[in-house]
């Protein structure tokens, strides 16, 4: 049971340009939603947040948005670098739940 | 460097081995996890430890076994294994629980099942 889906294995994207990576849930307990970013060989790490009473968190070239109506979220990146290539993984949990489950991840690739 | 250190980076094990993989953090969180990632599929939350106790088990078979001494340290003892076990396995620690903060993820083993 995949609760939370992100249907795009990879994305390529010229630098400079905008980078957009799409979760989607299934679960509308959910009210807590992470970005984690992972380079190779080494494990996730924390990017950026968002509760369920907001529906944009911004932070220097990072922004998530959030449709609870639609039970989606998106990252967006921009301007896009080279060092931003890695592979982007979407969390989701309920409150007060330690079970946060996650998506399969999107490999982001930023062309010079 | 997240503050959350796995030994050893790579295993590989014979299906009758015993084997343990460990987990230290340096950040002063009271709780800990052990993830499950394959190839091409989601993290798996296997096990969490809170304040040193074992809150969660996600239907994980009984050939994977957690062990949390202290605050600081995560084990997970590894014995007849399947072939299918062959996973990345992650370590992450948080304050609070996952939804009070972010969790920091060890580097990970990549254990591979001979």
């Amino acid at each position: 049971d995949q609760q939370v889906k992100q249907n795009s294995p990879s994305l390529s994207v010229q630098e400079g340009r905008i980078s957009i990576l799409n979760c989607d849930y299934t679960n509308s307990m959910f009210d807590y939603f992470l970005w984690y970013k992972k380079y190779p060989a080494e494990g996730p790490t924390f990017l950026i947040s968002i509760s369920s009473i907001k529906d944009k968190n911004e932070d220097g070239r990072f922004t998530v948005f959030l449709n609870k109506s639609a039970k989606h979220l998106s990252l967006h990146i921009v301007p896009s670098q080279p060092g931003d290539s890695a592979v982007y993984f979407c969390a989701a949990s309920a409150f007060n739940n330690n079970d946060m489950r996650f998506g399969a991840g999107t490999r982001l690739t930023v062309k010079p | 460097e997240t503050g959350v250190t796995q030994t050893p980076r790579h295993l590989v094990m014979g299906m009758t081995n015993k084997k343990s993989l460990k987990c230290e953090q340096h950040l002063g969180h009271n709780a800990m996890y052990w993830y499950k990632q394959s190839a091409k599929k989601p993290l798996e939350l296997m096990f969490v430890y809170s304040l040193e106790e074992r809150v969660e088990n996600n239907s994980v078979p009984s050939r994977f076994s957690p062990e949390c001494p202290n605050s600081s340290h995560l084990f997970l003892h590894l014995h007849t294994l399947q072939p299918e076990d062959s996973a990345l396995y992650l370590c992450a620690s948080s304050q609070g629980g996952m939804t009070q903060g972010k969790a920091f993820f060890g580097q990970g083993t990549r254990l591979t099942v001979v």
